[in-house]
């Protein structure tokens, strides 16, 4: 069974660089029709798609967050990882790692990490 | 993008009860909806994808129905388990939003 875990800093300076990275267990992150996921959450606010990779390279992100968002994958460490730079308190949310299904013409997200506060403050 | 409006926000029920959520889309998404569940502290979990089919392992009390633009998922008799934050998601643009989220409380 597949598992998700972020890691990474729950605190980031304002203007500053948010770095996360979602490890992979129980199965490759190379195998299968996936795509590999970042998800935020705003306190009080509806979950949001920040973008997503395949371990191919290929990646695809909501345009809000475009300029700002890169996504790499790791294969030999079965990682992925999240780079948002120049944050600002907005950026403060519960971010999540997820594997997007591509099946015939649906996508799913299954399964999730459980999640990891990211505080933007000074 | 595609906005996804659920109603209720929240809602108070009972172990036993039924409860009906529903979710609208801002433009027709065909049957390209998936339900989730977010338990306080837990990681999402996928309940229903494209509207009505259920995931493995999830309980049949979840039905999802729906199509175009409104959709409802309908939990038959409330578990204590049940009680969390449901969200909708469209998979129908490539830029993939959510609802706000519904969250289910003890009454």
């Amino acid at each position: 069974q597949v598992q998700l875990q972020e890691s990474g800093p729950g605190l980031v300076k304002p203007s500053q660089t948010l770095s996360l990275t979602c490890t992979v267990s129980g199965g490759s992150i190379s195998s299968g029709n996936y795509y590999w996921s970042w998800i935020r959450q705003v306190a009080g606010e509806g979950l949001e798609w920040i973008g997503d990779i395949y371990t191919s390279g290929s990646t695809n992100f909501n345009p809000s967050l475009k300029s700002r968002v890169t996504i790499s994958v790791d294969t030999s460490k079965n990682q992925f990882s999240l780079k948002l730079n120049s944050v600002t308190a907005a950026d403060t949310a519960v971010y999540y790692c997820a594997r997007r299904t591509y099946f015939s013409t649906s996508n799913w997200f299954d399964p999730w990490g459980h999640g990891t506060l990211v505080t933007v403050s000074s | 993008d595609i906005q996804m409006t659920q109603s209720p926000s929240s809602l108070s029920a009972s172990v036993g009860d039924r409860v009906t959520i529903t979710c609208r889309a801002s433009q027709s998404i065909s049957n390209y909806l998936n339900w989730y569940q977010q338990r306080p502290g837990k990681a999402p979990k996928l309940l229903i994808y494209a509207a009505s089919t259920l995931q493995t392992g999830v309980p049949s009390r979840f039905t999802g129905s729906g199509s175009g633009t409104f959709f409802t998922l309908t939990i038959s008799s409330l578990q204590p388990e049940d009680f969390a934050t449901y969200s909708c998601q469209q998979s129908y643009s490539t830029l993939w939003t959510f609802g706000q989220g519904t969250k289910v409380e003890v009454k």
